[in-house]
């Protein structure tokens, strides 16, 4: 079975401050993971995946296998960084193609 | 960028009817779609795994005769929600993915279901 946790449900930060959104996961295989974004009034949307190594509007991911997390992290939040993110999973073998999702955290960057 | 369009994007009806809800892909082919329901505040649950040209993959605890799924073109899936009830009144999100095995899905805007 794949699971994935996001601890906190909501989270604030001022404008500037470093923000870690933290993400761990279950699966006995390796594992994809990705995190979406949902701006308000707007779809969900690929921020980054683990496999492309890459940092998307300031964030970055990275898998940590022996922790089994993939926090997300930001050193300057900026306000337009508010919005929901979501944590998730792409398993292989049968469940290849299929996404378990984090609980979601909202991010709130304030001024 | 890949788009996946869902259709309707809001829908009010009374206890009883069905409604059909469309996904389509709409600048690639997809093999596979999936539907999700998410419920307010709380994450995504997907219900079942939409397989061009075959019976789609349903979760566990999701009732096959109650959401009809049907994917019968490489652009587009549909789900139908039959003989609908209040309790049936979620958010409804689909999603594509392009061919390849390294490629992301992509979302629908959903659509949201209000049964009185």
């Amino acid at each position: 079975a794949q699971r994935v946790t996001q601890p906190e449900k909501l989270l604030s930060v001022f404008k500037g401050a470093p923000v870690e959104l933290k993400c761990n996961y279950s699966y006995s295989g390796s594992p994809e993971l990705f995190w979406y974004v949902q701006y308000s009034r707007q779809r969900l949307q690929l921020l980054l995946r683990h496999i492309s190594r890459e940092s998307i509007k300031g964030f970055t991911a990275d898998l940590n296998k022996g922790e089994t997390s993939f926090h997300l992290k930001k050193p300057f939040a900026q306000e337009e960084d508010s919005a929901m993110y979501y944590c998730a999973l792409r398993g292989g073998g049968t469940s290849y193609g299929k996404l378990t999702f984090g609980q979601g955290t909202i991010l709130t960057v304030h001024p | 960028g890949a788009v996946v369009s869902q259709h309707p994007s809001w829908v009010i009806c009374k206890s009883g009817t069905s409604v059909k809800i469309e996904c389509r892909s709409l600048d690639f082919q997809a093999t596979t779609m999936f539907w999700y329901r998410q419920f307010p505040k709380q994450s995504l649950m997907l219900m079942a795994t939409s397989n061009e040209g075959s019976k789609a993959t349903y979760e566990q605890g999701v009732e096959k005769d109650k959401f009809l799924i049907n994917h019968a073109s490489l652009t587009l899936s549909t789900l139908t929600v039959t003989s609908a009830h209040p309790e049936d009144s979620s958010f409804y999100i689909c999603s594509a993915r392009p061919p390849g095995s390294n490629q992301p899905q992509h979302f629908g805007d959903g659509t949201r279901l209000s049964i009185l």
